[in-house]
Order: C-alpha cells, then structure tokens, then sequence
C-alpha cells in the first residue's frame, strides 16, 4: 500500500496563478483533510471530507477549493494564488472519528511558493 | 484555539529523559501525539481520551489531566531517533473534525 500520496512535491507560482493540489489514498479511508503548516504556526486545517461528494470548512478556508469526487482523492484549489499561500500543506486521512483509537495518516507534503 | 506547546525547543544527550507539555484552554475530548522528522510527514504516536488511562509507546508516554486541561508526554531514556518535532493536536468534542495542533516542541538528541 502507499498510504496517502500527494502530488506535486514541489511548486513555485506567481501571484494570480491557479492550481490544484491532489491527496490521494489506497486506505479506504472515509475522511479526509487539508492542513497547511507555517513555521511556528503548527498544522491548521483548511477543508476536510468525511465522504466521497461531502466537504466541509476547517479553521482557515479563504482562498482555497476543495472537491472529493471519487473517495480516495482529495482534491485542493487555489483559485488565484497569493504570497500569504506560500506553505507546506498536508493532506491526511483517517477512518471515521467514532473510532477515536484510530490516527490521521499524512501524505508526504507539497512545498508551495507564492512570488 | 490552538493548544499551547511547551518548551519551544530541548536538547538532550542519549539516555537522557524529557517531558513536552500541551496546555488548551478549552476543555479537551481527546489529545492526540504526533512527531515530524525534518522534510518528512507527521507521523502518529498515541491518543489519549477523557477519562481514559495514560498511553504508553515503547519508552514514550503520556497523560491527560482533565482539571488542567493539560497533556505531558514523557521521553525516557531517549535516542537519537526520538530527534524530531512534537505536535500535540486537540479536540474538544468527539466527532468534531477539527482538530487543532500547537506550533511544536523541537527535540534534539545528541551521542
């Protein structure tokens, strides 16, 4: 299995610029999130799933789009993209919090630059 | 509101314990452990509930003091590979989804 993927690894994108960030699992895991993580902020959660068609906002949603068509991807959008978005985001995924013997597993990271 | 994490930074030499402290403000459901290797993703250490007992994982451990809305995790004997961040993450009610991490303890473990 390789757990939770991420792709690209590495981005640089000028401001105004659009992409899409995609998280993609092989776990069958039901949830799913988005974090971003800022030098001494910690991890922060912007969107999460907790099915396939459903999302939902986490702490800090501006300026970011999410999509979960198919269960095992994940899918984040930056519409028009700002320097304040330069960060490295993890994607994670977890079974449903009733089981809350259970972890998030974490992708590997994307590093993105907003110039 | 994110937990709030303390030290900021230790170092150790081998052998050598620490403890790493998360403090809420809010009332806690569940604490959750997590330490980061430079360049590399979270990885899961241990959960601790309310009202449920002290976890243990190899020679790290921890607890959760309900009245003080605090956890501590505790270092015994540490090794090199324990060197990494620890991230205490929060929640406040069960099914929440919204989990919140402090920023993160740095620990370095030197020969």
């Amino acid at each position: 299995n390789a757990g939770v993927t991420q792709t690209p690894k590495f981005r640089v994108l000028k401001t105004g610029q659009s992409m899409t960030l995609l998280c993609a699992q092989d776990m069958n895991h039901e949830y799913m999130y988005w974090y971003r993580q800022d030098p001494g902020m910690g991890l922060r959660l912007i969107h999460y799933s907790v099915g396939e068609g459903t999302t939902a906002k986490g702490e800090v949603p501006d300026g970011y789009n999410v999509s979960r068509l198919k269960k095992q991807n994940f899918l984040l959008g930056l519409e028009s993209a700002a320097p304040s978005q330069t960060s490295v985001y993890f994607c994670a995924s977890s079974y449903p919090r009733g089981d809350l013997t259970d972890t998030q597993y974490f992708g590997p990271g994307t590093r993105l630059t907003v110039l | 509101q994110q937990p709030v994490q303390s030290p900021q930074a230790v170092i150790l030499r081998e052998g050598e314990d620490a403890v790493i402290n998360c403090s809420s403000s809010k009332a806690l459901y569940s604490v959750h452990w997590y330490r980061q290797k430079h360049g590399e993703a979270p990885v899961f250490l241990m959960i601790l509930l309310k009202g449920g007992e002290q976890k243990g994982h190899e020679k790290i451990s921890a607890s959760f003091n309900e009245k003080k809305q605090q956890s501590s995790l505790y270092l015994t004997a540490s090794q090199l590979s324990y060197s990494g961040t620890y991230f205490c993450g929060t929640e406040i009610r069960y099914n929440n989804n919204d989990m919140r991490f402090g920023a993160g303890t740095r620990l370095t473990v030197k020969p």
